[in-house]
């Protein structure tokens, strides 16, 4: 069974620019989060999909993130403009809809984002 | 609120020698999971085991366990018999009612030959 799989791997982009992460989660996994790890900070939580439905968003940063999932499949995250303190790695992360508390989050390898 | 701590940056152990990361936690609600993952240089996150707060015996998977103390608010790892593939960044990580799981800032660990 395929994991958690994101893409690109690697990202490299201008101060400016606009870029796109995408993720898909495990079939079957109606849960979905995003995470970012900071440079030197620990993993931070940024918002949860349970279907197509954004559950919780408290976690974004601030208006130049945006996440989607329509269909409720692929997610994308979609940072626009990107700033320099948005250089880190986003993990995406997916389970299976049950009791809170219960299930495991399965993640991604993670999309390394350098904003130059 | 809710926190995890993880107060160890870095640990070395020798091969073959058991070794014990450090996770203390702080929530009231009383019901949570408590996870476990490890960070190879690859980057990928590698879940490695689970305790829920209700759970009344030790988690154990493999070579790992987790020396859970409610009372404490502790959740520390245990890994015996470590490997040098062993060696990465570990997460001890907390999941209450609310969806989310917040991580601790991670331990480094290298196992030494």
């Amino acid at each position: 069974e395929a994991g958690v799989t994101q893409f690109p791997s690697h990202s490299v982009i201008e101060k400016g620019q606009t870029v796109t992460l995408r993720c898909d989660p495990i079939s079957g996994h109606d849960n979905l989060y995003w995470y970012r790890r900071v440079m030197g900070k620990e993993i931070k939580f940024l918002l949860h999909f349970v279907k197509e439905s954004k559950q919780d968003e408290s976690g974004m940063p601030n208006n130049r993130f945006l996440a989607e999932r329509t269909g409720g499949t692929y997610s994308t995250l979609k940072v626009q403009p990107a700033e320099l303190e948005d250089s880190g790695v986003y993990f995406c992360a997916s389970s299976l809809l049950g009791l809170a508390g219960v299930e495991t989050q399965y993640f991604g390898p993670g999309t390394r984002l350098l904003v130059l | 609120a809710q926190k995890i701590t993880q107060t160890q940056p870095g640990m070395f152990v020798q091969e073959k020698e058991a070794v014990t990361l450090d996770c203390t936690y702080d929530t009231s609600d009383p019901s949570y999971g408590l996870f476990w993952y490890k960070q190879p240089s690859s980057g990928e996150m590698i879940f490695l085991i689970y305790q829920g707060s209700y759970d009344q015996q030790n988690a154990t998977e493999g070579r790992y366990s987790l020396n859970f103390q409610k009372a404490r608010k502790s959740a520390n790892l245990v890994i015996s018999a470590s490997q040098l593939g062993d060696s990465a960044m570990y997460f001890c990580a907390m999941r209450w009612s609310r969806n989310d799981m917040r991580f601790g800032a991670g331990t480094r660990l290298t196992v030494k030959p």
